[in-house]
């Protein structure tokens, strides 16, 4: 069936350095995903979308790479700070569903 | 400012008891979704409505209801039936199901039964 994860559950980064969350997905009629970054206890934030006809996409200090081959995304966050502690998880759509991972929790070390 | 709001942000409930969680919006989205999410799990999708006065089960709608009557609100209900209502519930919104647009969520409600 259709699912969406997410190689590791928690990734602890030095502040300063950069981030990659990485997410698999199984549906190859995906062709739209996002990224969400959830703070604890609150509703989850839009970060950046990308559609299956591009490989990459670029916003404010965050970067999703698609690998549409391998069914493979994944989330670069440059120079993290310690506000992108969060929980961040992707979704993608497809036959007009969204399906959401289960999250990674992104973990800043001082 | 135009975004999501719900209430009550905590909620606690006998069980046995109905209780209804509040959804507003006034960012004029057509499509608006009721999610819950437990520890470890992605979110699952309880109902969806893609416009006034119509409304679709999700994945897991059974113990849940939900009404459409304005355009700004999504009322959902725990109802006695779910088993396991205990949950952090999440609504979204988006300018309309199946397009590129992403959803925006709420805050969220979290729901405990005693």
């Amino acid at each position: 069936g259709e699912s969406v994860g997410l190689h590791l559950p928690t990734l602890s980064v030095q502040e300063g350095d950069n981030s990659i969350i990485n997410c698999a997905y199984s549906n190859s009629a995906s062709d739209y995903f996002i990224w969400y970054k959830q703070e604890s206890g609150k509703g989850p934030q839009f970060i950046i979308d990308i559609r299956s006809n591009m490989d990459k996409r670029q916003g404010q200090r965050v970067t999703v790479l698609l690998n549409k081959t391998v069914k493979h995304l994944s989330l670069q966050i440059a120079a993290t700070q310690p506000g992108d502690s969060a929980v961040y998880f992707c979704a993608e759509r497809g036959d007009d569903k969204i399906i959401f991972g289960k999250g990674t929790r992104l973990h800043i070390l001082p | 400012d135009g975004g999501i709001t719900q209430s009550p942000k905590y909620l606690f409930r006998k069980e046995g008891q109905n209780v209804t969680l509040s959804c507003e919006q006034n960012l004029n989205h057509d499509a608006m979704y009721w999610y819950r999410q437990d520890p470890g799990q992605g979110l699952r999708l309880i109902y969806y409505s893609q416009i006034v006065n119509d409304f679709q089960k999700g994945d897991i709608a059974e113990g849940y209801s939900v009404s459409r009557e304005k355009k700004e609100s999504f009322p959902l209900t725990v109802t006695s039936a779910q088993k396991n209502p205990t949950a952090f519930y999440l609504c979204a919104s988006s300018i309309k199901r199946g397009t590129y647009n992403e959803q925006f969520f709420g805050p969220g409600t979290r729901l405990t039964v005693l």
